[in-house]
């Protein structure tokens, strides 16, 4: 399958400050890529839905302004946590698509705000 | 609201069984079906799709598709404790939208 990396893969930070995660498609061009928050034993929860070169898609009830995406190429797209807090504690996963059905993720990103 | 339903389990099996995990769905016009396999602590691994009626084999995974039902199912022939993970179901939804609805996963544990 296609390869996803994501980086960092665990960050921890302190309360007010942001904190940049990085997706990268390493062997193809990922038209769509998206971003998800998963807490600990639930499921995935869809945050956002970045296309190249255009704004980013958010889910209801995701906070745009504090969860800044931005997909500046077909194989980079960005989620920065904005004044992070204690409960935006949780894993972010992106996945990638190659403009077919199938997604593929990244590695996980654990961030904890202390 | 398309809905992709499991059971979380855990679903225990010893070693060498076959593990059988299923996944309904509600939007009656999706096509493409995926399971994907997550250890704890880390991302999804996509291990199958299936996009047509029928059995669909790769090694030991077999998934299963029936669109009249609405069903889409794993199994995983001659388990191993390496097998034990939540497996996620996932569907895409009809009209073309590439965003896809997973299910709250299903726990696997293959004891020994």
């Amino acid at each position: 399958g296609a390869v996803v990396s994501q980086h960092p893969s665990r960050v921890i930070c302190k309360s007010g400050t942001s904190v940049k995660i990085e997706c990268r498609s390493l062997d193809f061009q990922a038209t769509t890529m998206f971003w998800y928050r998963q807490f600990p034993k639930q499921s995935l929860m869809l945050m956002a839905t970045s296309n190249e070169g255009s704004k980013a898609t958010y889910e209801q009830g995701v906070e745009k302004d504090k969860f800044l995406i931005n997909h500046a190429s077909l194989t980079l797209s960005t989620l920065t946590v904005t004044s992070a807090h204690p409960e935006d504690s949780s894993f972010y996963i992106c996945s990638a698509g190659t403009g077919g059905p199938e997604a593929f993720f990244g590695q996980g990103t654990r961030l904890t705000v202390v | 609201q398309k809905e992709v339903e499991q059971n979380s389990g855990p679903l225990s099996v010893p070693e060498g069984a076959i593990a059988s995990l299923n996944c309904t769905y509600s939007d009656r016009g999706s096509q493409s079906f995926f399971w994907y396999r997550q250890y704890s602590g880390k991302s999804p691994e996509l291990i199958m799709s299936i996009y047509s009626n029928g059995d669909k084999e790769d090694g030991r995974f077999t998934a299963q598709l029936n669109k009249a039902s609405q069903y889409v199912s794993l199994l995983i022939r001659d388990s191993q404790p390496s097998d034990s993970a939540t497996y996620l179901c996932a569907v895409l939804p009809s009209g073309g939208s590439y965003i896809p609805t997973f299910g709250r996963g299903t726990s696997l544990i293959v004891h020994p």
